[in-house]
């Protein structure tokens, strides 16, 4: 069963334009969630997590728990933004399994 | 520190070979986790450790695949034998603690033709 959806694959968006890129995870209990980013040539990193309720690098991200999502938001887009994002959540019950979604490839065009 | 080591970075073997990657986590992490990303399932856990000591293994696909952890600072995926559904991206990664920041390393890519 997929725990973690994001529903785009691609994602384009303008230099300075608002960028979402979305999340939802099926999961009825409190999940732990993060997002981590690869830009290209770089290692698989984290970017942020929803207990931490810190914004990094302008992005910020809201559990919803009635809409079960977890999107990642920034509103003015940087070129070096450029990455490929991956949503995840780790279950209470299974510390350690930390489920992934398919990620969203962002691309900010100049 | 140089974060994460994994090794080779890329690897090509033909169909029925045994491939063997390696992993250095970072020093002083406690748990180790072996995912493999494809372009169909995306990235999966595969096997995480503890202290070197398996803890969750039910992501291992089929008896072909093991994975070791010796001491604690030197893990193995090893596949024997190889098939072409086995090629993907292997990465290794490491943190404090089972719900931590997961730091990755390179990853090791394999096709198996």
């Amino acid at each position: 069963a997929q725990r973690v959806t994001q529903p785009e694959k691609l994602l384009s968006v303008f230099k300075g334009a608002p960028v979402e890129l979305k999340c939802n995870y099926s999961y009825s209990g409190s999940p732990e969630l993060f997002w981590y980013v690869q830009y290209s040539r770089q290692r698989l990193q984290l970017l942020l997590r929803h207990i931490s309720r810190e914004s990094i690098k302008g992005f910020t991200a809201d559990l919803n728990k009635g809409e079960t999502s977890f999107h990642l938001k920034k509103p003015f887009a940087q070129e070096e933004d450029s990455a490929m994002y991956y949503c995840a959540l780790i279950r209470g019950s299974t510390l350690g399994r930390l489920y992934f979604g398919r990620g969203t490839q962002l691309t900010v065009w100049p | 520190d140089a974060g994460v080591i994994q090794s080779p970075r890329h690897e090509v073997t033909e169909m029925g070979q045994e491939v063997t990657l390696r992993c250095k986590p970072i020093s002083g992490h406690d748990y180790l986790f072996w995912y493999r990303q494809t372009m169909m399932r995306g990235l999966e856990l595969l096997i995480y450790f503890n202290n070197n000591v398996p803890i969750d293994d039910s992501g291992m696909p089929e008896d072909r695949f093991s994975a070791k952890m010796p001491n604690a600072s030197f893990s193995t995926l090893k596949i024997q034998p190889s098939e072409p559904r086995d090629s993907a991206v292997y990465f290794c990664a490491s943190s404090f603690w089972p719900a931590g920041e997961l730091f990755f390393g390179e990853g090791s890519r394999l096709t198996v033709l």
